[in-house]
């Protein structure tokens, strides 16, 4: 069974770094493009970045470029997000969806929320 | 702020079936494939359909998709109450360099 179980996620003041992790299993980890998307509260779905099976190429959203680095270990099967800077308007639910064109499995999911 | 532009809301009742427009431009849905998502209240977006018009294994055939130039539209046949959800399309974008998402559309059932 495909599972994708995020973590790291909380409450984080404007300004502050977190790192959210995406632990996957019942794949093959390495064979797949992977992706981060997140959803605010009562909003749409926003594509966040991806990076490539293999770590090399890496794609960022205008809105969190310069701000966020995506990374992965395959060794590990583990996909990881580190949010620099935060801001208010990056207050959202995290997805880690895997998939080239179109995302196959999803996790359920961790909240990030920036106030002070 | 979404380049792709889905109707908000869409209803009929049980067994009905219902559709939803996605449209876009040529830098995205123009010149890419097409994906739909559902997402139950509560829970993450699920794959309904991938290449404008694939059904992914244990995704029932009443859900269909279909694309023509700009435009690409998801059916849901013979709706039942556990289809209430909101559903996205969603493509890559060449212009944007990165993947982009529909506005939504909420389900209703009634």
């Amino acid at each position: 069974e495909v599972q994708l179980v995020e973590s790291g996620g909380g409450l984080v003041q404007p300004g502050g770094s977190l790192r959210l992790s995406c632990a996957a299993s019942g794949f093959t980890f390495s064979s797949y493009w992977m992706h981060w998307v997140r959803q605010a509260p009562g909003k749409g779905l926003v594509w966040v970045s991806r990076i490539s099976s293999d770590g090399s190429r890496t794609t960022y959203a205008d809105s969190v470029e310069g701000r966020f680095t995506i990374s992965r270990d395959n060794a590990k099967n583990t996909l990881y997000l580190h949010m620099d800077s935060l801001r208010a308007e990056d207050t959202a639910v995290y997805f880690c969806p895997s998939g080239y064109d179109s995302f196959d499995y999803w996790g359920q999911g961790i909240p990030v929320t920036v106030s002070s | 702020q979404s380049v792709l532009t889905q109707p908000p809301s869409v209803s009929a009742a049980p067994g009905q079936k219902v559709t939803i427009s996605c449209s876009g431009s040529s830098s995205n849905i123009g010149n890419n494939y097409v994906s739909w998502y559902q997402q139950l209240p509560g829970t993450a977006p699920k794959l309904l359909i991938y290449d404008n018009n694939k059904r992914p294994s244990g995704i029932p055939d009443r859900f269909s998709g279909s694309k023509s130039g700009t435009s690409a539209t998801l059916g849901i046949a013979g709706l039942q109450t556990g289809d209430e959800a909101d559903y996205y399309c969603g493509t890559w974008d060449s212009g944007l360099s990165g993947y982009v998402f529909g506005t939504g559309t909420k389900v209703a059932v009634l």
